[in-house]
């Protein structure tokens, strides 16, 4: 079974500019969560999209946002790039909600790259 | 408070040492808990899965749990220097997944 995909890998972008990432879980999970990484900060989460619906959001400003397809697939936007935004953004995703304890197992993508510059 | 805690490190072990990671959780609608390895540069990988209060072991890993406790801790035996990464716990509850910090560990050759 594939893993969880995301595109681009790696990504240069300019302030003032917005960006959009791209995540596919693997095959019948149907719940995607977005993290931000930066050094010594850990995993900030950013969202969580089940069924096409946000389920969870965390502490981010609204320049963040997400979407989730039929298929699963799920994309972020980040708009109006600050330098701060400079991170590893990984998508995890699991398979559901309320389908017993290891519906809690999340299996994350490789993460892309965004620096800004 | 922190929902999930850990100690940041980092812990450094001798090779073929015991390494002992911990964490401790808030929220007692956690039900399930992870352990994650994540090396400098990649994405976190899911290396332990507990539901129920005690011990799992999968070869060189072993994973507690103790519910009334609130504590989750990580045992790594005959460390090797290729488990020099960043251990992050997370707790699964109430449809939500919640992550540590993470603690750095170093196994020192």
């Amino acid at each position: 079974k594939a893993g969880v995909t995301q595109t681009p890998r790696y990504l240069i972008k300019t302030r003032g500019q917005q960006v959009t990432l791209s995540c596919s879980p693997i095959s019948g999970h149907r719940s995607v969560s977005w993290y931000q990484q930066t050094p010594g900060q850990g995993l900030q989460f950013l969202f969580e999209y089940f069924s096409e619906t946000q389920r969870n959001k965390g502490n981010f400003p609204g320049r963040f946002s997400g979407r989730q397809f039929s298929n699963s697939r799920s994309e972020m936007n980040v708009s109006t790039l600050e330098l701060g935004d400079s991170a590893l953004y990984l998508c995890a995703s699991r398979v559901g909600l309320a389908l017993g304890l290891g519906s809690y197992e999340q299996y994350f993508g490789p993460g892309t790259r965004l620096t800004v510059t | 408070q922190k929902e999930v805690e850990q100690n940041s490190g980092p812990l450094s072990v001798p090779e073929g040492a015991i390494a002992s990671l911990n964490c401790t959780y808030s929220d007692r609608v956690s039900q399930s808990f992870f352990w994650y390895r994540q090396y400098s540069g990649k994405s976190p990988e899911l290396i332990m899965s507990i539901y129920s209060n005690g011990d799992k072991e999968d070869g060189r890993f072993t994973a507690q749990l103790n519910k009334a406790s609130q504590y989750v801790s990580l045992l790594i035996r005959d460390s090797q220097p290729s488990d020099s990464a960043t251990y992050l716990c997370a707790a699964g509850g109430y449809q939500k997944v919640t992550f540590g910090t993470g603690t750095k560990l170093q196994v020192i050759p």
